[in-house]
């Protein structure tokens, strides 16, 4: 079974401060991770994601998550946060020998402070 | 390319109505997943559609069913509305068992 954790339903930051958002899983297999965001009334866009390979991951609008087996982490960075910024963070996991059906953590929202 | 497309955007019913809602996925995809995201919460997975088949389903009850048609649209139906189902509903799709789902714009249910 697959589950997410995401610490922190709330989180600000200053213009051009580092932005740091946190996701632990679990998994009975090694999984797929995601990052989505959410504007207000949308739907979901991808920021990033890790299926194989490398694990630090790079996504759209300067955003970066690594993969971490060790401590099932996949916590989402931007090292300098853009009002536009401000959203709500998602963080996924699938099982790939599922298919994508995706477990959703319960969400961060992320507040820009000019 | 359009993306994916959901309709309505809106909906009121009234507790007791049944109530359908339609996705088109986006161009080359043949796999449509439904999720229902309360107010303040994750989106929750209710079922893919394959083939025109339920491949895979989520903790919901039967009241929610679902269709996928020939050109691979597809519909969520729920029965007999519950105040409880009052939600964005989600659209996604992808193409087969691929890593990648694009998510459409939602319909945000409101039951009365």
């Amino acid at each position: 079974a697959q589950s997410v954790t995401q610490l922190g339903s709330h989180v600000s930051v200053s213009e051009g401060a580092l932005v740091l958002l946190r996701c632990n899983y679990s998994s009975s297999v090694p999984p797929y991770l995601f990052w989505y965001v959410q504007y207000p009334n949308q739907g979901l866009q991808l920021l990033l994601k890790y299926t194989t390979g490398a694990t630090l991951v790079k996504g759209i609008n300067g955003f970066e998550a690594e993969f971490k087996k060790s401590e099932t982490s996949f916590h989402l960075t931007k090292p300098s946060a853009h009002m536009s910024d401000a959203a709500e963070y998602f963080c996924a996991v699938s099982d790939p020998n599922t298919g994508n059906q995706f477990y959703f953590g319960t969400g961060t929202s992320l507040t820009v402070i000019p | 390319d359009a993306g994916v497309t959901q309709s309505p955007t809106h909906l009121i019913k009234t507790r007791g109505q049944q109530v359908t809602l339609r996705c088109s996925p986006k161009s080359g995809h043949d796999t449509v997943s439904w999720y229902q995201q309360a107010l303040g919460q994750g989106p929750q997975f209710i079922f893919q559609y394959y083939e025109e088949e339920e491949r895979q389903r989520g903790n919901f009850p039967d009241r929610f069913s679902g269709h996928q048609f020939p050109n691979y649209s597809s519909e969520l139906n729920v029965n007999a509305l519950l105040l409880g189902d009052s939600a964005l509903y989600l659209c996604a799709s992808s193409r087969g068992t691929g890593t990648e789902a694009f998510f459409g714009q939602g319909t945000r249910l409101t039951v009365v």
